[in-house]
């Protein structure tokens, strides 16, 4: 069972808007930034997010993060097919003192 | 550009042991910290180790503390975790991060490497 909970899976029309959303507790989410990465089929993570709402250079302005209190979110608009996915958020743990994940969130495009 | 090359990863018995190396380049390596990501395969992420860009503080997770020693070198640019008292668990492909900043905790993981296969069976 992962310390931040996110739904197994979403699933949208192409060039419509999904969000997928992150929650925690006080000890991560509420009290330090949160990063978003995407997993293609088979490969390595690639950071989306960071610090709540930052794109790194080069990841496409259809992707969009958030946060609220204890929760946080990821918005994609545009949907395409090459946004199929897994997308996971993490956060730093001070009661842990160490980073803590999502149980990731399974992307369809339909 | 940044480029993490793991290597170390095989087959090994419970109760063994591995070393996990990991080549870093593109980067000024003592800027940054670094961290060991896991995954078994079809499954989540999991965050095993951290260290700073120093070198003055490491941090691991509850499941591998004890048995698992992350350290660097810096005349190689190298990143490496000893991992001891292997259990079946423990089998899952090993990702080197590089942090965004210089301490663990403080920005969280940039760039990764491809991940290296290791598996605990008898």
């Amino acid at each position: 069972q992962s310390v931040l909970t996110q739904p197994p899976s979403v699933s949208e029309a192409p060039r419509q808007r999904v969000t997928i959303s992150c929650s925690g507790s006080t000890s991560n989410i509420g009290n330090n930034a949160v990063n978003w990465y995407q997993q293609l089929p088979g490969k390595a993570p690639k950071l989306l997010i960071h610090y709540d709402d930052l794109l790194p250079s080069g990841v496409s302005d259809r992707f969009s993060g958030s946060k609220s209190g204890t929760s946080a979110s990821l918005a994609i608009s545009g949907l395409q097919s090459e946004d199929e996915a897994d997308y996971y958020c993490a956060a730093w743990d001070d009661s842990l003192s160490g980073w803590v994940f999502g149980g990731g969130t399974k992307l369809t495009v339909l | 550009e940044v480029q993490l090359l793991e290597s170390g990863g095989g087959l090994v018995q419970p109760g063994g042991s591995l070393r996990l190396s990991c080549a870093a380049s593109g980067f000024t390596f003592n800027s940054y910290a670094m961290n060991w990501v896991r995954q078994v395969p079809g499954k989540g992420l999991e965050w095993v180790s951290g260290i700073s860009g120093s070198g003055g503080s490491t941090y691991y997770a509850d499941s591998v503390k004890g048995r698992f020693t992350i350290s660097r070198d810096y005349s190689k640019n190298t990143l490496h975790l000893e991992m001891n008292s292997l259990r079946a668990e423990d089998t899952a492909i090993y990702y080197c991060a590089k942090d965004l900043s210089g301490v663990v905790g403080a920005s969280g993981v940039g760039s990764w490497g491809q991940g290296t296969l290791v598996t605990v069976s008898s």
